[in-house]
Order: structure tokens, then C-alpha cells, then sequence
């Protein structure tokens, strides 16, 4: 019975097409968090959503488009794609926004742009 | 602003021996630190977490790491390897009330037979 889940787990595309990620968590968890690990296994954060309200947006393209349309969802969508954009997307979850609580990743969904 | 430096991108140890993974944080509010291990194509297991209690934190897997304030570092511990340790390894930090977490930029474990 996963935590938080991610669909696909990989997904590999021609450069300008429009993706998807999807992530779910069924830990009742609050908040929501979309991270970027690029090829030398650096992990950033992206977006956080408490509740289905942005609460973190990093200095993310607008290509990148995060929605919530519950709190146990927070999916993805990336416009145009770019070779840059080659990298492991994770979703995370937390009990709360705070600093002292731990988070719980997904598996994880390889995107490949070609 | 929270910030994290692993002093090692990777480490070798022989099977049986003591594991010691270095960190070193800045921040400017009381820090939470964690660390995570990540498996190959795996994703983000938390080892341990410390979060202003006993400064020498016991986590999974017989790691633990010591929280000293004095030297601003968060080294994780081990005293026997295992093969299946084999993996990368981050130190995190978030200030309190801060939802974001910082990474470290990784190290590497690896375990020789």
C-alpha cells in the first residue's frame, strides 16, 4: 500500500510536447511538495502546496504548471518541454508545513527529453 | 537562509567497518536536520531527524548522527557497513516554521566486500 505515488514512473518525449506528472498520497498528509534531481543527483524544490493553496514556488519556468485539486493530489503539467528539463521529478508529503516535520517521497518519474 | 554541506561527494568503506558520512549546516533560525538515503533508481527514505531534542539521534538501520551546535555539523554514523548501505546519502536542513527543505549535494556510499 504506497504513500505517495507518482505516475508514470518513466516517461520519455520529444522536445515542445506538453506531459503530465501525477502524484498521489494517501497519508492524510497536508502538504504537497514537487522537487527537481538533476543528473548530478542534486534535489531542489519546486512548488509546495498546503491544503491545495501554493505555498512555495520557486524560480520555476512558467512552463511548469502545478495543480491540486485536492490535497491528497498534486500533479504536474510542463508546457513545451526542453532538453533542460531532462531529470527525476519527485513529489513529497508532510503531516505540516513546518520545518520539523519529516517529508515522504515518491518513487520518483524519470523524464526524459529527446 | 538554511544551507548544507556535505564534505565528501563519496565515501568507500570495507564491509564491517565504521561508516562516517560529514555535514556541516548554516542557518539562521533553530535547525531541523535530517538525513535521507536514496537507494539506486529509488526514491527518498528518511534515516533520522533531529528536531532540538537529544542532540545524538538514533535512527534506522543502526545509523545515528550527533547534532553539535558549537561546530555547526550533523555527521551520520554507523559502526558496521553493510552491503545494502551501499547508496546516496543527504543531509537536509529546514528552519523552524519553514516548509522548504534544503539538500546537501549528496554523498555517495559505497561498500567494498
Amino acid at each position: 500500500d504506497t504513500a505517495v505515488s507518482q505516475t508514470p514512473k518513466y516517461l520519455v518525449t520529444q522536445m515542445g510536447n506538453d506531459k503530465s506528472i501525477k502524484c498521489e498520497q494517501n497519508l492524510g498528509h497536508d502538504t504537497m511538495y514537487w522537487y527537481k534531481q538533476d543528473s548530478k543527483k542534486f534535489l531542489k524544490i519546486m512548488f509546495s502546496y498546503n491544503n491545495k493553496e501554493l505555498i512555495i514556488n520557486e524560480t520555476v519556468p512558467n512552463r511548469f504548471s502545478p495543480k491540486s485539486p485536492d490535497k491528497a493530489h498534486l500533479n504536474l503539467h510542463i508546457n513545451s518541454l526542453e532538453l533542460g528539463d531532462s531529470a527525476v521529478y519527485f513529489c513529497a508529503s508532510s503531516q505540516e508545513g513546518g520545518g520539523g516535520h519529516e517529508q515522504y517521497f515518491g518513487p520518483g518519474t524519470r523524464l526524459t527529453v529527446t | 537562509a538554511q544551507s548544507v554541506t556535505q564534505l565528501d561527494s563519496h565515501v568507500s568503506v570495507s564491509e564491517g567497518t565504521p561508516v562516517l558520512l560529514r555535514c556541516n549546516y548554516s542557518s539562521s533560525y533553530s535547525p531541523s536536520l535530517f538525513w535521507y538515503v536514496q537507494h539506486p533508481n529509488k526514491g527518498l527514505q528518511l534515516l533520522l531527524k533531529y528536531t532540538s531534542a537529544a542532540t545524538l539521534v538514533k535512527g534506522i538501520n543502526g545509523f545515528e548522527a550527533e547534532f553539535k551546535k558549537s561546530e555547526t555539523s550533523f555527521h551520520l554514523t554507523k559502526p558496521s557497513a553493510h552491503m545494502s548501505d551501499a547508496a546516496e546519502y543527504f543531509c537536509v536542513v529546514s528552519g523552524w516554521g519553514a516548509q522548504k527543505l534544503v539538500f546537501g549535494q549528496g554523498t555517495r556510499l559505497t561498500i567494498n566486500p
